[in-house]
């Protein structure tokens, strides 16, 4: 299956953006969706994992969710900040397979 | 503290071979898959290959099935990625990463900075 994310999003800071990760076959439930946030120069670093769960460090700004009458998920960053400004990944899993999506570009005006 | 640190990247021919390693520390090395993903300048990440805890079962994407091994040391710590017939399209960022879960091949949690593979004649 492929995981598609738009291309680049944009919005103003102290205010929410959503990007979405669209399964291509299979349902979205079947398998649990990561994010990862990638700064320039940087590696990934987790943002959500288990389709809504945070890391200990990452603010609640950031929150997950799957929708199942679209078949994908969603990352949700609220109040943004000039630093969220990044490329976002959406990654799952086919059996022993990482799934990445093509990755979404963050611009925070 | 988890670490992830990646080497052996550099200028390659094409039709060359290059191996890349990752040592690992701040977990049970030996209890955990690892995985290998690149990304080319200006594009996303490609996951590659991981490779079981134990047994060291590895799978692979079609894209290097073939030209590339991982394999790993649990006694340093250590996977590599043998990497043969390099083509110009292989020239990316290769990282190195842990999966989540002990046992699971289901996504990676902590990644290395990278090291970067140019192929260039």
């Amino acid at each position: 299956f492929m995981l598609t994310q738009p291309h680049s999003v944009s919005e103003s800071p102290g205010k929410t953006v959503t990007i979405s990760c669209t399964r291509s076959s299979g349902t979205i439930a079947s398998n649990y969706v990561q994010w990862y946030q990638q700064r320039p120069g940087s590696a990934p670093t987790t943002v959500i994992y288990e389709d809504d769960q945070r890391p200990s460090g990452v603010p609640d700004r950031f929150s997950g969710s799957i929708d199942f009458s679209s078949n994908s998920a969603s990352l949700t960053i609220s109040g943004l900040r000039t630093e969220d400004e990044a490329d976002y990944y959406c990654q799952s899993y086919d059996s022993t397979i990482w799934v990445f999506g093509g990755g979404t570009k963050l611009t925070v005006l | 503290e988890v670490q992830i640190l990646e080497s052996g990247g550099g200028l390659v021919q094409p039709g060359g071979s290059l191996r890349l390693s990752c040592v690992a520390s701040g977990f049970t090395f030996s209890r955990y898959v690892m995985g290998w993903v690149r990304q080319a300048p200006g594009k996303g990440l490609e996951w590659l290959s991981s490779i079981g805890g134990g047994a060291g079962t590895t799978y692979y994407a079609d894209s290097v099935k073939g030209r590339f091994t991982n394999s790993r040391d649990n006694s340093k710590n250590t996977i590599y990625l043998q990497m043969h017939s390099l083509r110009v399209e292989d020239a990316a960022v290769y990282y190195c990463a842990k999966a989540r879960h002990g046992g699971s091949y289901r996504d990676p949690d902590n990644w290395g900075q990278g090291t970067l593979v140019t192929v260039s004649s």
